[in-house]
Order: C-alpha cells, then sequence, then structure tokens
C-alpha cells in the first residue's frame, strides 16, 4: 500500500459525460501529480500541484481540469468524454516539488467511456 | 529532447531464472526511477536510482548517470514478478518531479 488513495476504482459512463476522479496523496506529501496510461500513449504526465498551486501541466486536453484543496487531496474534472478518454488514471505524491524524489502511485481509476 | 527508451519490449522466463531489463534515457533525462506495475494495474516504486546501485531482496538496480543507461537486474525470478516493468526519469533542467515514462518491459514468468 503506497499511501495513496484513488475513488472511483472503476467507472464506466457514456461519451459527452463529465466525471470527476478523486485523490489524496500520503500524509505531509504536498505534490500531487496526475498521469494518464492508455494502450496507444503509454503513461503520460497531465498535471501537477504543489500546495495547492498548479505548477505543472504536460498532455492535459481542455476538456479537462484540475485542482488540489486546502486538505491537499485532489480533483481531476474530465467533461465531454470521448472514446479516446477510456484510460488508466494515477495520481501519485511525494514530498515537495519531486525532482529528486521518489513518487508514490496510488491504486488508479480504471475509465471507461462507451 | 527528453527520451526514455527501453528493451526488451517483452521477456519470458522460467521460474528461477535471472533476467536483466535495460533503459536509455537522453541527457536531458535525470533522477532515474524504476517501476512495477502488477497484472492489476498497480504501480509499484522499486527504486530512485539517479546514479549508482542499490538493491532490493531479489531485485538490484545501476544506473550509470554517466553513459545515460540504467540496469533493473531480478534474480531467481517468480512468477509474481510478472508484470510491466517502467523506468522514468525526470527533466534535468526542471525543480518538478514531472516523469517521463519508457513504453515499459512485459515480462512474464512462468511456472
Amino acid at each position: 500500500d503506497s499511501g495513496v488513495t484513488q475513488t472511483p476504482k472503476h467507472l464506466i459512463t457514456a461519451t459527452g459525460q463529465r466525471v470527476t476522479l478523486r485523490c489524496s496523496p500520503r500524509s505531509g506529501d504536498l505534490s500531487v501529480y496526475w498521469y494518464q496510461q492508455s494502450l496507444d500513449q503509454g503513461l503520460q504526465f497531465l498535471i501537477q500541484y504543489y500546495n495547492g498551486e498548479e505548477r505543472a501541466k504536460g498532455n492535459i486536453l481542455e476538456r479537462f481540469s484540475a485542482q488540489q484543496f486546502p486538505d491537499l487531496h485532489s480533483e481531476l474534472n474530465l467533461s465531454s468524454l470521448e472514446l479516446g478518454d477510456s484510460a488508466l488514471y494515477f495520481c501519485a505524491s511525494s514530498v515537495a516539488l519531486g525532482a529528486k524524489e521518489t513518487q508514490y502511485f496510488g491504486p488508479g481509476t480504471r475509465l471507461l467511456v462507451l | 529532447g527528453i527520451q526514455v527508451e527501453q528493451s526488451p519490449p517483452d521477456l519470458i522466463l522460467q521460474e528461477g531464472a535471472n533476467s536483466t531489463l535495460r533503459c536509455n534515457f537522453s541527457d536531458s533525462v535525470n533522477n532515474l526511477q524504476w517501476f512495477h506495475q502488477n497484472p492489476w494495474g498497480q504501480l509499484i516504486n522499486l527504486f530512485y536510482i539517479p546514479s549508482g546501485t542499490k538493491q532490493n531482496g531479489r531485485l538490484s538496480a545501476t544506473t550509470v548517470a554517466t553513459e545515460r543507461y540504467s540496469l533493473l537486474y531480478i534474480s531467481s525470478s517468480q512468477t509474481t514478478d510478472s508484470g510491466v516493468y517502467f523506468c522514468a526519469g525526470s527533466d534535468r533542467g526542471s525543480t518538478l518531479g514531472r516523469l517521463y515514462f519508457g513504453r515499459g518491459t512485459q515480462l512474464t514468468v512462468w511456472p
């Protein structure tokens, strides 16, 4: 158990819908990262938050948004869902900004868009 | 640019065999990490190894940063070692922890 929790574990929804994925980092970790894993793109970084502020953006679509709350949990919002958004979404956390740190990954949320 | 390449893409072993997985990375990558993704999808951090050698049980890793490669050794493999092994690194020019992943090595260990 990494100490990072994600809910829900599985999500099945329809095209055009909106979903929210939730992540709680390890106790004491200030950075939260979101990654997407798909068969064609592999594991790709989406976005990083540090202590409530966005610090880095990767290949995140405009239909996707995220935030980190004062209690440091984070939510990833995916809207106007398309079939191609089906993927495994991971949250990870690290103690500080992360460059020289181990990242700990949650169990992931498996999203299926039908 | 930032590149992380792994080989081989697939590896099939019998239980008890040893294996070596390789990760080559570009000059703009550092802070190498190795992960194991088990058949249930969980990503587990095995090593944070920017340079040098580390060992944890039957697993060990070596990173030669000056030559831009890292190796993961699995000895006396077990069926529970099956899954995908990823290496990942961060941007040498950044203080942030964004990880760039390789495509992984799919390891299958048969009893």
